[in-house]
């Protein structure tokens, strides 16, 4: 059974680091991408980017590039999303899932990360 | 603003038939059949409805179609059911620079 399970939520501070992880499990991990999704509160989906884990290629949306790093460690089947200075504006849920061709058919439970003073 | 436009909210009573539809660019939808829905209950994670324009995924109901014309593509559900009440995303390929770009959802309210 394909699974993808994501680290549990996070409450941080305004500057602060965080990196959430997504583990695959179920399938062959290094062979299909995995992406990121936000959903801030209340609103609509949104795509930051993917990574190939069998090469570590990475592709992020222009609206992510440098605000955040997407990275994996193909011995331990994992998926991670970074922040090294978090902002108010970072609270949302966020979702990782694998991607085959151009759309997504396992989607982890989601991570929350709540970014308050 | 979203990248591909989708209207807030439709609604239909049980047993009825809706569609939402989900309008891009020629630089998106227009130009590839790279197109997918997204089924999202509250509280839940996305479920892929439909993928490359109107496929379903296996254990997905038939009740659920997809289809494009142009630069929009729609998603049509008939019979309504209750269970159907969620929010809805389109989703689409971009090019190389963009990628992947999602529609602002719609929520789908059976009466």
């Amino acid at each position: 059974e394909v699974q993808l399970v994501q680290s549990g939520a996070e409450v941080k501070k305004p500057g602060e680091s965080l990196k959430i992880s997504c583990k695959g499990s179920g399938y062959s991990f290094t062979s299909y991408w995995i992406g990121w999704v936000r959903q801030m509160p209340g609103k609509g989906l949104e795509w930051m980017g993917i990574i190939y884990p069998g090469d570590s290629d990475t592709r992020y949306s222009p609206s992510f590039q440098g605000q955040v790093t997407i990275s994996a460690d193909k011995s331990i089947s994992t998926a991670y999303l970074q922040w090294s200075s978090l902002k108010a504006s970072d609270t949302a849920m966020y979702y990782c899932a694998r991607q085959i061709q151009l759309w997504y058919d396992y989607w982890g439970q989601g991570t929350l990360v709540t970014v308050s003073s | 603003q979203s990248a591909l436009t989708q209207p807030a909210s439709v609604s239909g009573s049980p047993g009825q038939s809706i569609t939402i539809s989900c309008t891009g660019t020629s630089s998106d939808v227009g130009s590839y059949n790279l197109v997918s829905w997204y089924q999202q209950h509250p509280g839940k994670a996305p479920k892929l409805m439909i993928y490359e324009v109107s496929k379903r995924p296996s254990g997905v109901s038939n009740r659920f179609s997809g289809s494009k014309s142009g630069n929009t593509a729609s998603l049509t559900i008939s019979g309504l059911q209750a269970e159907d009440e969620a929010d809805y995303y389109c989703c689409s390929y971009a090019g190389s620079s963009t990628y992947v770009v999602f529609g602002g959802g719609t929520k789908l309210t059976v009466l």
